[in-house]
């Protein structure tokens, strides 16, 4: 039962060009979420996250939009540069009833010059 | 000045035998948690403690036994190794203070092997 997705295991985008993310959740519970990146060998670094009661979070060139009728989220980039290749998790929890993390699979993004 | 490490980065063993792995955070933090990464990249979460308190075991066999001697380190002892056994673990930390956000900082992981 995967209550958090990521439907596009892998996404190549060239240098300078926008990267779009996205996950779907299926707990109406989760309201606060979050993005991890993720280099080989590397553990998941905290990226940005946003609360349920914003659809926009932003973060220098990162950007997180939260639709909770969709229960739909996406994570922009913008401009992507090659040093964002990595895999980029998407994470839900029904913060603060539980500080449980459900993850996504993850979606492999690859930005070429 | 790593802010979560973990110790082993890597470990083989063979099928039936104990190991531990070992988790400190340097970040202040009261809540650790231990989290597995299986083949299939599923990231899942198996405890969580705070202030050296069990908080959340999910369903992980009893032959996983998390420790924590103080709220800097979470250990994790796991007995009988299976095949199944085999992942990257990842420990992660957070602060739980009033106004705290649910942001966890993991662990560069430990990769385990069991043949």
């Amino acid at each position: 039962d995967q209550q958090v997705k990521q439907n596009s295991p892998s996404l190549s985008v060239q240098e300078g060009r926008i990267s779009i993310l996205n996950c779907d959740y299926t707990n109406s519970m989760f309201d606060y979420f979050l993005w991890y990146k993720k280099y080989p060998a590397e553990g998941p670094t905290f990226l940005i996250s946003i609360s349920s009661i914003k659809d926009k979070n932003e973060d220098g060139r990162f950007t997180v939009f939260l639709n909770k009728s969709a229960k739909h989220l996406s994570l922009h980039i913008v401009p992507s540069q090659p040093g964002d290749s990595a895999v980029y998790f998407c994470a839900a929890s029904a913060f603060p009833f539980t500080d449980k993390l459900i993850f996504g699979t993850g979606t492999r993004l690859q930005v070429f010059p | 000045d790593t802010a979560v490490s973990q110790t082993p980065k890597y470990l083989v063993t063979q099928m039936g035998n104990d190991k531990s792995i070992k988790c400190e955070q340097n970040l202040g933090h009261d809540t650790m948690y231990w989290y597995k990464q299986d083949s299939k990249k599923f990231l899942k979460i198996m405890f969580s403690y705070n202030n050296k308190e069990l908080i959340i075991n999910e369903t992980v066999p009893n032959r996983f036994s998390p420790k924590s001697p103080d709220k800097a380190h979470l250990n994790l002892h796991i007995n009988s190794l299976e095949l199944g056994d085999s992942a990257v673990y990842f420990c992660a930390s957070r602060t739980s203070g009033i106004g705290a956000k649910n942001i966890q900082y993991f662990g560069a992981g430990t990769r385990l092997s069991v043949l």
